[in-house]
């Protein structure tokens, strides 16, 4: 089964540095594109950024490019989102996603279950 | 950048047909996707390309495109398609920048 796993919840104060992590199996996790997607409480789908693993090719939506930090280590075909200064405002659900494409088409077909991260003092 | 809008909400009768529809420069030149939010779930894909559905999806979904537009068509609606419904789009600057809709929240009545 093709399957994203993400890490577990987080409860972070405001000013600490967080990693969460997104876990590919069953299939080859340095053929396909990964992206991370917030969504805010109550609030939308918003895209953060994507990697390609196998070269580490890293791209990030205009509103996040120095904001977060996404990796990725073909060794353990996991994929990560970190911080390294949280505020209240990184309050969200966080997934990632893998992205399919063909000739004619692309889409983020595959999603994590998503990881909640709450940033309170 | 560049973005899509959706229209927040729409209802449809248990049983009838809904369309939503999805607006952006980028859909001129790039195929939306569909995603289906069901709360506290994460999103599935249902639509994606010229029309075409994943594995499970059943087939009263469709997808079609016409100029800056993308439509997803649910046709016969049942009380399981009550979702959050986001349509997605690469950036028309074409360098692996994408946009979501703000959504289009789906009450079957």
């Amino acid at each position: 089964e093709v399957q994203l796993v993400q890490s577990g919840t987080e409860v972070k104060k405001p000013g600490e540095s967080l990693k969460i992590s997104c876990k590919g199996s069953g299939y080859t996790f340095t053929n396909y594109w990964i992206a991370w997607v917030r969504q805010m409480p109550g609030r939308g789908l918003e895209y953060l950024g994507i990697i390609y693993p196998l070269d580490s090719d890293t791209r990030y939506g205009p509103s996040f490019e120095g904001q977060v930090t996404i990796s990725a280590d073909t060794s353990n075909s996991t994929a990560y989102l970190q911080w390294s200064s949280l505020r209240a405002s990184d309050t969200a659900m966080y997934y990632c996603a893998r992205k399919y494409s063909d000739s004619y088409s692309e889409a983020f077909d595959i999603w994590g279950h998503g990881t909640m991260v709450t940033v309170s003092s | 950048s560049s973005e899509v809008t959706q229209d927040p909400a729409v209802s449809v009768a248990l049983g009838q047909t809904v369309k939503i529809t999805c607006q952006g420069d980028s859909l001129r030149m790039y195929y939306a996707s569909w995603y289906q939010q069901k709360p506290g779930q994460a999103p599935v894909l249902v639509i994606y390309g010229k029309n075409n559905r994943p594995s499970g999806i059943p087939d009263r979904f469709s997808g079609s495109n016409s100029g800056n537009t993308a439509s997803l068509t649910i046709t016969g609606a049942q009380a399981e398609d009550e979702a959050d419904y986001y349509c997605s789009s690469r950036d028309i600057s074409g360098n692996h920048h994408y946009a979501f809709g703000s959504g289009t929240t789906v009450t079957v009545l």
